[in-house]
């Protein structure tokens, strides 16, 4: 059983419009949680997270929300940028887990300009 | 600035052939692991070496063997592959505990795998 979920699969949206990547998790050992961008043939790039204490990051065009109660993160991108097309994952830690982070399955994101 | 550098980058085995990728950071960092990513699954944890002279399993171990050869190196060996072994092959490094404040993972660019 997934213990971290991304349930769209793909995300189109309009250049300078908003995207909103959904992230949903089970495990409420989770403390901490990154968001990774992935392009073709490329290796996943470290892009924000937020430790579980706080329910708000922001960095520039990227703002991670946690939702504890409803174990429900998101990441907003405004204004999207096409550069911004990738495959994104949400990941959790826990605290009992040591080295180990969970990922999701991925959300292909299409800006289009 | 290499980062964490994999070799190969493609590979095609029969099945029963043995294999073993390595991976190589020049961060100086303290932990490497190894991912596996399939279609709908994310990357899924195969070994780690929080430090050098130490691996741990992840999730997905069976049929993988590791070695941390030094602090900078770390290798994943198949040494009887199978079609499910099929994948794209990730190394990764951390300066310290995967996931905490200022220690995000920096990843390889990949192995991709075909086990006929």
């Amino acid at each position: 059983d997934q213990q971290v979920k991304q349930n769209s699969p793909s995300l189109s949206v309009q250049e300078g419009r908003i995207s909103i990547l959904n992230c949903d998790y089970t495990n409420s050992m989770f403390d901490y949680f990154l968001w990774y961008k992935k392009y073709p043939a490329e290796g996943p790039t470290f892009l924000i997270s937020i430790s579980s204490i706080k329910d708000k990051n922001e960095d520039g065009r990227f703002t991670v929300f946690l939702n504890k109660s409803a174990k429900h993160l998101s990441l907003h991108i405004v204004p999207s940028q096409p550069g911004d097309s990738a495959v994104y994952f949400c990941a959790a830690r826990s605290q009992n887990a040591g080295n180990m982070l969970t990922f999701g399955g991925g959300t292909r994101l299409m800006v289009k300009p | 600035n290499a980062g964490v550098t994999q070799t190969p980058k493609f590979q095609v085995l029969k099945t029963g052939q043995s294999m073993t990728l390595q991976c190589a950071q020049d961060m100086n960092h303290n932990s490497m692991y190894w991912y596996r990513q399939d279609p709908g699954m994310g990357l899924r944890l195969i070994y780690y070496s929080a430090s050098e002279g130490t691996t741990d399993k992840g999730e997905v171990p069976n049929g993988y063997n590791v070695s941390r050869l030094n602090k900078r190196e770390f290798s994943l060996r198949l040494e009887s592959a199978a079609p499910s072994q099929t994948s794209v092959y990730f190394c990764a490094s951390s300066e310290a505990v995967a996931g905490t404040y200022n220690s995000p993972l920096h990843f390889g660019n990949g192995t991709r795998l075909t086990v006929t």
